[in-house]
């Protein structure tokens, strides 16, 4: 069975600070994992994904993820918080080819403070 | 294409009203998705087309749910005497059918039913 655990339902950073979203996974065989951001009363937009080539993704907006297999963890970084980051983020893993297989974390809301 | 377009944005309905929603999906996307998603929640699966076959449905889904995509085109999802504990925002998204990874949805902006 796969799940996603997103550690702390709200973030607060600085502009300019280190955003960092924590994400862990559980998967019985190689994952697919993805961030997808949601702006309030908007649907969910793909951030980045990990298809099993370069465990260093980078994605749109100056975030990026890196793959750890042995922690089982798919962490969003970006070194410098801008006030437009300030959103609700999910962390997705899917073990098939298509998005019924997305099984999403609870979410993890990001304030940006000025 | 201006992407996955859905439709009421927002639905307010009283208790044991049936409602029905509208998915547009990108143009050339073979395949469709419905999600739930609850206050505080990820987004939930529900169902999903390919072209005009429904494929699967979640155990979520339940008798008072009915989904179609009669020409393999736009979706529509119905539910049948609403519940309070069907008020959530229903999202919508459309793929490609691809190859193993290829797994990016776009989503709509959804629809968000209240139950009063």
């Amino acid at each position: 069975a796969q799940s996603v655990t997103q550690l702390g339902s709200h973030v607060s950073v600085s502009e300019g600070a280190l955003v960092l979203l924590r994400c862990n996974y559980s998967s019985s065989v190689p994952p697919y994992l993805f961030w997808y951001v949601q702006y309030p009363n908007q649907g969910l937009q793909l951030l980045l994904k990990y298809t099993s080539a370069a465990t260093l993704v980078k994605g749109i907006n100056g975030f990026e993820a890196e793959f750890k297999k042995s922690e089982t963890s798919f962490h969003l970084t970006k070194p410098s918080a801008h006030m437009s980051d300030a959103a609700e983020y999910f962390c997705a893993v899917s073990e098939g080819t298509g998005a019924n297989n997305l099984f999403f974390g609870t979410g993890t809301r990001l304030t940006v403070i000025p | 294409d201006t992407g996955v377009s859905q439709d009421p944005r927002h639905k307010i309905t009283k208790r044991g009203q049936n409602v029905t929603f509208r998915c547009d999906p990108i143009s050339e996307h073979n395949r469709l998705y419905w999600y739930r998603q609850t206050l505080g929640q990820g987004p939930e699966f529900l169902t999903y087309f390919q072209n005009e076959a429904q494929l699967e449905k979640s155990r979520l889904l339940s008798d008072r749910f009915s989904a179609e995509r009669p020409k393999g085109s736009f979706s529509t999802l119905e539910i049948q005497r609403t519940e309070q504990g069907d008020s959530a925002m229903y999202l919508c998204a459309s793929s490609l059918l691809g190859g193993p990874g290829n797994t990016e949805a776009f989503f709509g902006q959804g629809t968000r039913l209240t139950v009063v």
